[in-house]
């Protein structure tokens, strides 16, 4: 079946380091690929996806590649702030088709960033 | 204006009792989930419905079952609550049953189960 690996975590990053948050999958057919995020008591807030090989997703300064040939998607920010502080899900879905589609989230990883 | 909201926000209850948690989106989505995060925030989906046809019905117990009134509602019901049951159970829509689309959840219910 499908699943994800994330990176071990926590992290824990000083204000304005380099992220990276590594993922891969494993998947039949040519699954789309998600990072979420998740506030302390919030619910899951999309942060980027890509669709397809070669897709780059990015918003908030973060960015993920999708990387068909390594099945990776690892999530990057060059600089993260103390408001960056969350965890992070990469999760995948596959096409669905009759019986719908639905995520399969990696373990999660809590990043820290202190000031 | 909560796209995804959901009631209660916190359920204490005792083992053995009867519980539902609903959830409302106001986005027009025709697809909606739920997935339970356990203590270590795995998570992992529970149940969807598309036009309120049940789509995805994972190995869980026949002691939770979802209903979907219209495409804008969907609730779930938990029979008999055991200790295992507690976690933050999430709701979630997205604008059709392909992969492709986003899913955008709701805040989650905590469900203690003492």
């Amino acid at each position: 079946g499908d699943s994800v690996t994330q990176m071990e975590g926590p992290v824990t990053l000083s204000e304005e380091a380099f992220l990276t948050i590594n993922c891969t999958y494993t998947a039949t057919g040519y699954p789309s690929l998600f990072w979420y995020v998740q506030y302390p008591g919030e619910g899951l807030q999309l942060l980027l996806k890509a669709t397809k090989a070669d897709d780059k997703g990015s918003n908030k300064g973060f960015e993920a590649t999708y990387r068909k040939e390594t099945t990776s998607f690892h999530l990057e920010k060059g600089s993260v702030q103390v408001s960056d502080s969350a965890v992070y899900f990469c999760a995948l879905s596959a096409s669905g088709g009759r019986s719908g589609s639905r995520l399969t989230f990696g373990e999660g990883t809590q990043l820290t960033v202190n000031p | 204006d909560t796209a995804v909201s959901q009631t209660p926000k916190y359920l204490v209850t005792q083992m053995g009792n009867d519980k539902s948690i609903k959830c409302e989106q106001n986005l027009g989505h025709d697809t909606m989930y739920w997935y339970k995060q356990d203590s270590k925030k795995f998570l992992k989906i529970m149940f969807s419905y598309n036009n309120k046809e049940l789509i995805i019905n994972e190995t869980v117990p026949n002691r939770f079952s979802p209903k979907s009134p219209d495409k804008a509602h969907l609730n779930l019901h938990i029979n008999s609550l055991e200790l295992g049951d507690s976690a933050v159970y999430f709701c979630a829509s997205s604008q059709g049953r392909a992969g492709a689309y986003e899913q955008y959840f709701g805040p989650g219910t905590r469900l203690t189960v003492t």
